[in-house]
C-alpha cells in the first residue's frame, strides 16, 4: 500500500521568506504525486502534480515541487511567501496503479502554513 | 453549478441514527469520489464511482457505510447506526474520468458530528 508522510503539522515563515513543505512517500509502483491546498472554509484545490514527466513541476501561485526518487520525496517550495499563502497543504499519492487505474488518492495529514507579517 | 456541491454543510446527529450525505458533481464528470477527513488526520479514500458503478467498495470503513449514484450525477453516502467515531468531514470530488491525468475537483465537505 502507498503512504505519505508530511513532516511538520505546522510551519511558520515570515512574509517574503522561502516556503518549504516536506512530503515523503512510499509506493510499490512508480508514483503519481500531488499537492493540494485548502483555504479556510473552501474545498481542496490542486496546486500541482507529478505524473512521470519532468521531475521539477511548476504549479499555481508560484509554487513548485521536485520529485526525487532516491529520497522518495516531493517537497513543495515557493521562493517568497505571501500572506495569502496561509492555508492547509496536503501531499497525496495516487493509488491508481494498484487499483487498476482508479484514482483513490492517499493523503498526508496536512501542514498548516502560517505567514508572519 | 460551477463546482462540486455538498449538502448539508453541517450535520449533528445522535448516536445510532442514520444519516445521508449528498454530493452534486460538476456536470459532465463521470467519476465521483468520497473521502473522509477525521480531525488532525489526512483524507481517507472511501469509494469511487465511474458512471453509476462502484467497482471497489473495500475502502468503506464498515458495512454501516454505503453509497450510491444515479443518473451519473448525484451521489449519496449513507451511514447507518452512526457511531461517535464517524464524526468527520466527508468530502466529495469529481473528475472527467477516473484516471490520474484528470484533476479531481473537491466540494466544501459535510461536517458530521455524532453526539
Amino acid at each position: 500500500a502507498q503512504s505519505v508522510t508530511q513532516l511538520g503539522s505546522h510551519v511558520s515563515v515570515s512574509e517574503g521568506a522561502l516556503v518549504l513543505l516536506r512530503c515523503n512517500y512510499s509506493s510499490s509502483v512508480p508514483p503519481y504525486l500531488f499537492w493540494y491546498v485548502q483555504y479556510p472554509n473552501q474545498g481542496l484545490q490542486l496546486l500541482l502534480k507529478y505524473t512521470s514527466a519532468a521531475t521539477l513541476v511548476k504549479g499555481i501561485n508560484g509554487f513548485e515541487a521536485e520529485f526525487k526518487k532516491s529520497e522518495t520525496s516531493f517537497h513543495l517550495t515557493k521562493p517568497s511567501a505571501h500572506m495569502s499563502d496561509a492555508a492547509e497543504y496536503f501531499c497525496a499519492v495516487s493509488e491508481g496503479r494498484e487499483r487498476g487505474g482508479a484514482d483513490g488518492l492517499t493523503f498526508g495529514k496536512g501542514t498548516h502554513l502560517i505567514i508572519q507579517p | 453549478g460551477a463546482g462540486v456541491s455538498q449538502s448539508p454543510s453541517n450535520k449533528v446527529t445522535e448516536k445510532g441514527k442514520d444519516v445521508e450525505l449528498r454530493c452534486d458533481p460538476i456536470s459532465g464528470h463521470t467519476a465521483l469520489y468520497w473521502y473522509r477527513q477525521r480531525l488532525g488526520q489526512g483524507l481517507e479514500f472511501l469509494i469511487y464511482f465511474q458512471g453509476n458503478s462502484a467497482p471497489d467498495k473495500s475502502g468503506l470503513p464498515s458495512d454501516r457505510f454505503s453509497a450510491e449514484r444515479t443518473g451519473e450525477s448525484v451521489s449519496t453516502l449513507t451511514i447507518q447506526r452512526t457511531q461517535q467515531e464517524d464524526s468527520a468531514v466527508y468530502l466529495c470530488a469529481s473528475s472527467i474520468l477516473a484516471a490520474t491525468t484528470y484533476e479531481q475537483y473537491f466540494g466544501p465537505g459535510t461536517r458530521l458530528t455524532v453526539t
